[in-house]
């Protein structure tokens, strides 16, 4: 059973960089899929950030790309989020999840981290 | 890009009842619509997959349906563990959007 279990910071000054960690378990990074972010602002849609495939490739949201990099550690078993620049926009519960993608069927997210509020405050 | 609209965004229902939820799309996106469900303080749990495939696991009281821009998320009997927030999100480009959601609450 694949879990994922996130570790990062609680609140963040403006400015600041972001630095989030997602470990997996049950599952082998380095056999394949890729691995995302999404994050949940308060009261608003969920938006998803970026995503890493075992190999390190990486694509992301081009509304983020440029404050954003995204990191796979094989030998950790974990994958990374790097968010610089960080303004009371970025608030938010932030999740890491396994990116599945079928070229016939799409791609989705599933099994989810628990997730982690972030608070960018001064 | 593509925008995602859920109706209703809330709605009120018994034990029992069958619940529709609406998704549309901005544009075409085939069949590439997948559906979360979200409790409190929770992370999604992925329900359904290219718009009416069940993910393995899920009850078969959940069932999804559509293509092009209008899907629907049906579950034919609510159960007192669906009472949640339920999501859909396109995988037609490379942004994923998700829509706003819809919450369902008990009468």
């Amino acid at each position: 059973q694949v879990q994922l279990q996130q570790s990062g910071p609680g609140p963040v000054k403006p400015s600041e960089t972001l630095s989030l960690t997602c470990a997996v378990s049950g599952f082998s990074i380095s056999s394949g899929y890729y691995w995302g972010w999404i994050r949940q602002p308060p009261g608003k849609a969920m938006e998803w950030i970026a995503s890493v495939y075992h190999s390190g490739s990486t694509y992301y949201n081009p509304s983020l790309k440029s404050r954003v990099t995204i990191s796979v550690d094989s030998s950790k078993n974990q994958f990374s989020l790097n968010l610089n620049s960080v303004t009371a926009a970025d608030t938010a519960v932030y999740y890491c999840a396994r990116h599945l993608s079928i070229a016939a069927a799409g791609g989705w997210f599933d099994p989810w981290g628990q997730g982690t509020p972030v608070i960018v405050s001064s | 890009d593509i925008q995602m609209t859920q109706s209703p965004s809330s709605l009120s229902a018994s034990v029992g009842d069958r619940v529709t939820i609406t998704c549309r799309a901005s544009q075409s996106i085939n069949t590439y619509l997948n559906w979360y469900q979200q409790k409190p303080g929770k992370a999604p749990k992925f329900l359904i997959y290219a718009a009416s495939s069940l993910q393995s696991g899920v009850p078969s009281r959940f069932s999804g349906s559509g293509s092009g821009t209008d899907f629907t998320l049906t579950i034919s009997s609510l159960q007192p563990e669906d009472f949640a927030t339920y999501y859909c999100q396109e995988s037609y480009s490379n942004l994923f959007t998700f829509g706003p959601g819809t919450k369902v609450d008990i009468k």
